[in-house]
């Protein structure tokens, strides 16, 4: 079974409509992440969270909120989406311990029309 | 964190050893350099990474440049299912994130 897990894997939604992107893990990590990845460009961070009490905006975080709700599960939520959060979203976890390697969930592409 | 440079693209045959390099000559005393490579719309998969001693794992080994301003990630024997885009990434341990470039989308060839 995959270490990180998101949900769902492809979703389509309609302007002005709120949705929910779930992230599981079972590494056992305090840290979680949520990229975006938009085509031919690298991933930027919209929020992170260090640890179940713990949340912090990232580069990109308008239009987008999150909720840390155990160590194992962070979600993602756009309030009101709009066509150019079309994009694939990513959701990774890491150990704070030494080198910090963070893994990444298999993502989610996101279609707003 | 350090800033990278990587060429846009390489072309490596089928069995052969594929060699990326990756420029990062501002990199500071305590920053990492990770490896890592995302394949077709896949979340990015980590490979390796290293602070100054050459290191190998079961997927590939990284050769860090004594000043440490260059390394390259070598793939012993590439195969098709080599073909991704690889990412050299600099960033201090702790640090929130992980600044992805260009990186570099490697094509391996029967």
């Amino acid at each position: 079974d995959a270490d990180v897990t998101q949900t769902p894997r492809n979703r389509i939604t309609k302007t002005g409509k709120r949705i929910m992107l779930e992230c599981s893990q079972t590494k056992g990590h305090d840290r979680m992440y949520w990229y975006r990845q938009d085509p031919g460009l690298g991933l930027r961070l919209i929020y992170y969270s260090f640890d179940v009490k713990d949340i912090n905006k990232g580069e990109i975080s308008d239009g987008y909120s999150v909720s840390r709700q155990a160590q194992a599960k962070f979600s993602l939520s756009l309030e009101s989406a709009i066509p150019n959060q079309t994009a694939l979203y990513f959701c990774a976890t890491s150990d704070p311990q030494g080198a910090e390697t963070q893994y990444f969930g298999p993502g989610t592409r996101l279609l707003v029309l | 964190d350090a800033k990278t440079t990587q060429p846009t693209s390489m072309d490596c045959a089928e069995g052969r050893a594929a060699n990326l390099p990756c420029n990062h000559s501002t990199i500071s005393g305590n920053e990492y350099v990770y490896w890592y490579r995302q394949i077709h719309s896949q979340g990015p998969q980590y490979i390796i990474h290293g602070l100054k001693n050459n290191e190998t794992n079961e997927m590939a080994s990284l050769i860090i440049t004594e000043d440490r301003k260059s390394s390259t990630l070598i793939l012993p024997h590439a195969t098709l299912r080599d073909t991704a885009v690889y990412y050299c990434i600099v960033r201090q341990g702790g640090s929130e994130k992980l600044v992805f470039g260009k990186g570099t989308k490697l094509t391996v060839n029967p």
